[in-house]
């Protein structure tokens, strides 16, 4: 296993475009998280899944992002008509449910939004 | 809602000494899991170490360990023998039993040589 594995690294978008991140995790891990990071902050919770079910949606979450994982495989996040204030750094982790374990992180997708 | 607190924005060690990290956090939850992650610079964030919040012994991995005090809601990360390669951002952590986890805003150590 390769680690969990985030594309594209970098997204550089205009205002007012949809762009849609992808997320690959450890094959044995059934949850799915993903943050939103921005320079000099810690990462800030957005959702997660378990499997395929999408258990937590952030209340600070506009309804311009969705995220799914079909098949309790993938996931993807997508962000509608994008602003300036969702440049940031989107991070995806994964871990196995019923573990003390910690998460194991992507490298990231940054995005900038111009 | 769980908050935790890294109030030391930025902390420098001299290399081979040691130094020590600290994070307070707020939970009426008495079961729960806490964590050390580190950031290298645009590198991604990996485990340092964790503790389960039953177990009343810290948590000690090579020359990382913390002193974890449930009833004060504290957990400081301490680095012995600082090495350069220790510099990074590092964020504390709590996961609750759901399996979400809440950061801290990170400090950044600088090691010198």
């Amino acid at each position: 296993d390769t680690g969990v594995s985030q594309n594209p690294r970098h997204k550089i978008t205009k205002r007012g475009q949809n762009v849609t991140f992808r997320c690959d995790p450890i094959s044995e891990h059934n949850r799915l998280y993903w943050y939103r990071q921005t320079l000099g902050q810690g990462p800030e919770f957005l959702t997660y899944f378990q499997n395929e079910a999408q258990l937590e949606k952030s209340r600070l979450l506009s309804d311009r992002f969705s995220a799914e994982r079909p098949k309790g495989s993938f996931s993807t996040l997508e962000i509608q008509r994008t602003e300036q204030g969702d440049s940031a750094m989107y991070l995806c982790a994964s871990s196995l449910a019923g573990t003390t374990d910690g998460y194991t992180f992507g490298s990231g997708t940054r995005l900038t939004v111009v | 809602a769980q908050t935790v607190t890294q109030s030391q924005p930025e902390m420098s060690v001299q290399e081979a000494e040691t130094v020590t990290l600290s994070c307070t956090y707020d939970t009426s939850e008495s079961d729960y899991y806490l964590f050390w992650y580190k950031q290298p610079p645009s590198r991604q964030m990996i485990l340092v170490i964790r503790q389960e919040a039953y177990k009343q012994q810290n948590a000690t991995e090579n020359r990382f360990s913390v002193n974890f005090q449930k009833a004060a809601k504290s957990f400081s990360l301490k680095i012995s023998d600082s090495q350069l390669g220790d510099a990074a951002m590092y964020f504390c952590a709590y996961r609750s039993n759901a399996g979400k986890s809440t950061f801290g805003d990170g400090t950044t150590l600088t090691v010198k040589p």
